[in-house]
């Protein structure tokens, strides 16, 4: 049961340009949290943003949430090299019973 | 050091046997969850499980089972009954239950491949 679909799919940008990938949901939701994935590792979480938020940022990652669209977006200023990854959004459906759900990634490649 | 770890890295499986894969973690965390990621895709939920001998099946349970006898443990058997079983597979957990919905602290992963 995926509600989370980011867009891109993939994304290929040079060092020092932003990147800015999309997720879009279906159902209404408790909070949206966007992780990171090296290849063949494990998720790393970035950040968290509660339904009654609209922005956040933490360091070069900024965060936007339209809750009446039912989207998200993960912008990352200043790329670099070490950037590259893929990129996941994880929505908290208000739904009773219901775990965390992911979507299905972009994969950002950054060059230098 | 806090965190999560699975063993083994890479395991090899011929058709129609069972094995199993360790997931540890020293974070004190309730909550416990594995998932099956196959190329190009995101993570599908297999089991997860809020407190000591208590586990519930997510979207692709059938050919898995776990067990949480310790706080600490989430062992994941894939039994021969799985059909397609090579894959990723990353343990997680977080503080509260899974319906905090706190963010999930991932192991490295373990890469099962049936011969």
């Amino acid at each position: 049961s995926q509600q989370g679909e980011e867009d891109p799919q993939a994304l290929s940008i040079q060092e020092g340009e932003n990147a800015t990938m999309n997720c879009s949901y279906k159902t209404s939701i408790n909070n949206l949290q966007w992780y990171r994935q090296n290849s063949g590792r494990g998720l790393v979480h970035l950040i968290l943003i509660r339904s009654n938020e609209r922005e956040k940022h933490s360091g070069r990652l900024r965060v936007t949430l339209d809750t009446s669209k039912k989207s998200s977006s993960l912008l990352i200023t200043a790329s670099r090299a070490a950037d590259t990854a893929s990129y996941f959004c994880a929505t908290a459906p208000n739904q009773a019973g219901t775990a965390l759900i992911f979507g299905k990634g972009t994969t950002l490649s950054v060059s230098s | 050091d806090g965190g999560i770890t699975q063993s083994p890295k890479y395991l090899f499986r011929k058709e129609g046997q069972n094995v199993t894969l360790s997931c540890e973690q020293n974070l004190n965390h309730d909550a416990m969850y594995w998932y099956r990621q196959d190329p190009g895709q995101g993570l599908r939920l297999i089991y997860y499980s809020q407190i000591v001998n208590d586990f519930q099946k997510g979207d692709i349970a059938e050919g898995y089972s776990v067990s949480r006898e310790k706080k600490e443990s989430f062992p994941l058997t894939v039994t021969s009954a799985q059909k397609n079983p090579t894959a990723f597979y990353l343990c997680a957990s977080s503080i509260g239950n899974a319906y905090s919905y706190n963010e999930q602290f991932f192991g490295p992963g373990t890469r099962l491949t049936v011969l």
